[in-house]
C-alpha cells in the first residue's frame, strides 16, 4: 500500500490558520473514521494531537481540529503559534488491518 | 504516568537478527494493542505492525515489508512487548518505536536506533 498524500509544507504567520490536507482511498481513510493526526517536534517521538477524524485527546489545544470529507482527511490549526512548527503526520486504519501514515508535512511559522 | 522504553537497539551486519524489547508502566499493559512504528533517518513514519490483547486473542498484523522477517511477540506478566527482527537489510536501518494503541497511538516510548550496515 502506498503511503497517504500529505503535501511536503506548509507555512503560516501567527495567529493565522492552516489547514493539512491527507488523501488516501476508501480502503482507508474513506472507508473509517479512524484518522489520526500526530505532531513531531526534531529529535523528539511524535505526539498524538487527533484521533477519530476530530476528537482531541486531554491535553491538547483547541486550536487543534480535525475534519473528513471522502477520502481526504484535514488537520487546522488556527492562531498558529511558534511552537506550533513541526512535521505533522496523518494515519489510518485500512482494509487489510494494518495502519498506514502519510508521507508528512512540514509545518513552519513564519 | 504512562511510560514505554525500548530498548536493544545497536548496529548489526546485513542478513543477522536482532530483538528489540518495549517495557511498559502505568497502565495495565494486558488491556492494549502494541504497535511498532519506525522512522527512517531524516525520513517519515512506517508502520511495522502490532499485537492486539489477549482478550483479541493476541492476533498479529505486520506491514507489507517486514512481513515473513519480523515477529512480534508480548509477556504480559512482565509487561513487556518483543519485535524479533531476522535477516536485517540496509533498508531497515531506522529509530524504532513501540506505542500504545487505543483511539490512535497515544502514547509513544523514546525510540531506540537500529543500524543495518557491514
Amino acid at each position: 500500500q502506498s503511503a497517504l498524500t500529505q503535501p511536503a509544507s506548509v507555512s503560516g504567520s501567527p495567529g493565522q490558520s492552516i489547514t493539512i490536507s491527507c488523501t488516501g482511498t476508501s480502503s482507508d481513510v474513506g472507508g473509517y473514521n479512524f484518522v489520526s493526526w500526530y505532531q513531531q517536534q526534531p529529535g523528539k517521538a511524535p505526539k498524538l494531537m487527533i484521533y477519530e477524524v476530530n476528537k482531541r485527546p486531554s491535553g491538547v489545544s483547541n486550536r487543534f481540529s480535525g475534519s473528513k470529507s471522502g477520502n481526504t482527511a484535514s488537520l487546522t490549526v488556527s492562531g498558529l503559534q511558534g511552537e506550533d512548527e513541526a512535521n505533522y503526520y496523518c494515519s489510518s486504519y485500512t482494509s487489510s488491518n494494518s495502519l498506514l501514515f502519510g508521507g508528512g508535512t512540514k509545518l513552519t511559522v513564519l | 504516568e504512562v511510560q514505554l522504553v525500548e530498548s536493544g537497539g545497536t548496529l548489526v551486519q546485513p542478513g543477522r537478527s536482532l530483538r528489540l524489547s518495549c517495557t511498559a508502566s502505568g497502565f495495565t499493559f494486558g488491556d492494549y494493542t502494541i504497535h511498532w512504528v519506525r522512522q527512517p533517518p531524516g525520513k517519515g513514519l512506517e508502520w511495522v505492525g502490532f499485537i492486539r490483547p489477549k482478550a483479541y486473542d493476541e492476533t498479529i498484523e505486520y506491514g507489507a515489508s517486514v512481513k515473513g522477517r519480523f515477529a512480534i511477540s508480548r509477556d504480559d506478566s512482565k509487561s513487556i512487548a518483543y519485535l524479533q527482527m531476522n535477516s536485517l537489510r540496509s533498508e531497515d536501518t531506522a529509530v524504532y518505536y513501540c506505542c500504545r494503541g487505543h483511539s490512535g497511538l497515544g502514547a509513544w516510548g523514546p525510540g531506540t536506533l537500529v543500524t543495518v550496515s557491514s
